[in-house]
């Protein structure tokens, strides 16, 4: 039971470059999500997913997509990255939108933009 | 409208003397309320939850939390902290927000442990 895995771990992009960083989870929960955190900030909302086939806005979705692939996957893509985006990336799980669910955490994607 | 504070952006406790890291919450419904331990370079990993049952919330590795409804708190303590502890600790409010679980992050404490 692997619970939630990112890939890849690092990656250095240039602007203008797009790339996509994928998450799986095994734990068969409905609800995904993906956060960045930037330091003294917290972890802010991208986007998130309450089941297969839906997905919406968080609280900083600007210059993200996303594609709930299936149940176990949820990818987000930078189409045209900026320097801005340069942050560690986390995917999240939980078993429902519940607030009482807690989030299960990927270990990150560190990404930089130059 | 929900939010979270941690009143400490960095904490230093000797080893095996006992770790306090303070979180206060403002929420206007009864939230869920969590504790997490980033350790560096990797995932956030669910130490504690509170969700309405007891007030005294016991966690792994030896951490516990209080939920204070009274003083709007829910703070992070161990008896006697261990080298190992040194992380930063995020403390998480989760309430409901139209269709979907709203969850506001901390802005994290660094905990340093002196050995």
């Amino acid at each position: 039971n692997a619970g939630v895995t990112q890939t890849p771990k690092f990656q250095v992009l240039k602007t203008g470059q797009s790339m996509t960083l994928q998450c799986a989870q095994d734990m068969n929960h409905n609800s995904m999500y993906w956060y960045r955190q930037d330091p003294g900030m917290g972890l802010r909302l991208i986007y998130y997913s309450a089941s297969e086939g839906t997905t919406d806005k968080g609280e900083v979705p600007n210059g993200y997509n996303v594609s709930r692939l299936n149940k176990r996957e949820f990818s987000l893509r930078l189409e045209s990255a900026a320097p801005s985006q340069t942050s560690v990336y986390f995917c999240a799980s939980s078993e429902t939108l519940a607030y009482t669910d807690t989030q299960y955490f990927g270990p990150g994607t560190r990404l930089t933009v130059l | 409208a929900q939010s979270v504070t941690q009143l400490d952006s960095h904490v230093s406790v000797s080893e095996g003397t006992p770790v306090l890291l303070r979180c206060n919450y403002s929420s206007s419904y009864s939230p869920s309320l969590f504790w997490y331990v980033q350790h560096p370079n990797k995932g956030l990993q669910l130490l504690l939850k509170y969700t309405s049952a007891a007030t005294l919330v016991k966690g792994i590795n030896g951490f516990e939390a209080e939920f204070k409804k009274s003083e709007t708190s829910f703070h992070l303590t161990k008896p006697s902290a261990h080298m190992s502890d040194a992380a930063e600790y995020f403390c998480v409010v989760s309430g409901p927000s139209g269709g979907y679980q709203k969850v506001t992050f901390g802005i994290g404490t660094k905990l340093q442990v002196i050995p």
